[in-house]
């Protein structure tokens, strides 16, 4: 089975600044993806960032990095610069790459707000 | 277009009434994916079509939701004899393995009101 825990309250951040969003998992699976979406309020699930388990190397995107730290079972989400844009809903999701369906197990969100 | 679609954006229906909600996804992709979106639930997986193989249906909550989809293309979930507790929105995502990450890329979703 898995698990994604994000348990921060509504996240608020600076314009400008950098935020990071926390993630953490469970997972028996040895090789698995973490990914992080953006649902605005428009509602779309926009895809941002992927981390393969045995990436030798945090992932980039742009202004999105994920701090990817596999003894803690962590992959938080860092958004660099941010823009009044990025206020939205967050989620980080995980799969296993060998499992024979590869569906989402999604953790319950984080929601930033940018300030001006 | 060259995302996933789903139609309707919005649908109101009264209880008991049964709905079909569409999904066209990425032109290419072999996985397409149902998940329903809602306050109390969270985002939790129905079903999962590949290719030409059985669907996994393990997340569908009762046996009046079926998808169905047609041509290794567009997928159409129907829920019969709808409850006010299926009330959601509907997002449907597609993915390729082409790139090793079967990324899931997803529609904006169909929100289901029943009254």
């Amino acid at each position: 089975a898995q698990k994604i825990t994000q348990t921060q309250p509504g996240m608020f951040v600076q314009e400008k600044e950098a935020v990071t969003l926390d993630c953490t998992y469970d997972t028996s699976d040895q090789s698995y993806g973490l990914f992080w979406y953006k649902q605005p309020s428009s509602g779309e699930m926009i895809f941002l960032i992927y981390q393969g388990s045995y990436d030798e190397q945090n992932a980039t995107e742009g202004r999105y990095s994920l701090n990817f730290q596999k003894a803690r079972k962590s992959a938080n989400l860092v958004i660099s610069a941010s823009q009044l844009g990025d206020s939205a809903m967050y989620f980080c999701a995980m799969r296993g790459v060998r499992s024979a369906n590869s569906k989402l197990t999604f953790g319950k969100g984080i929601t930033l707000s940018v300030r001006p | 277009g060259a995302g996933v679609s789903q139609s309707p954006s919005n649908k109101v229906t009264e209880k008991g009434k049964d709905v079909e909600l569409r999904c066209d996804p990425i032109s290419g992709h072999t996985a397409l994916y149902w998940y329903r979106q809602s306050l109390g639930q969270g985002l939790e997986f129905l079903i999962y079509f590949q290719g030409n193989s059985a669907p996994d249906k393990s997340g569908l909550p009762s046996d009046r939701f079926s998808a169905e989809r047609t041509g290794g293309s567009v997928s159409t979930l129907t829920i019969q004899r709808t409850q006010q507790e299926d009330s959601a929105v509907y997002l449907c995502a597609s993915s390729s393995s082409r790139d090793g990450k079967n990324i899931q890329y997803f529609g904006a979703g169909t929100r289901l009101s029943v009254l």
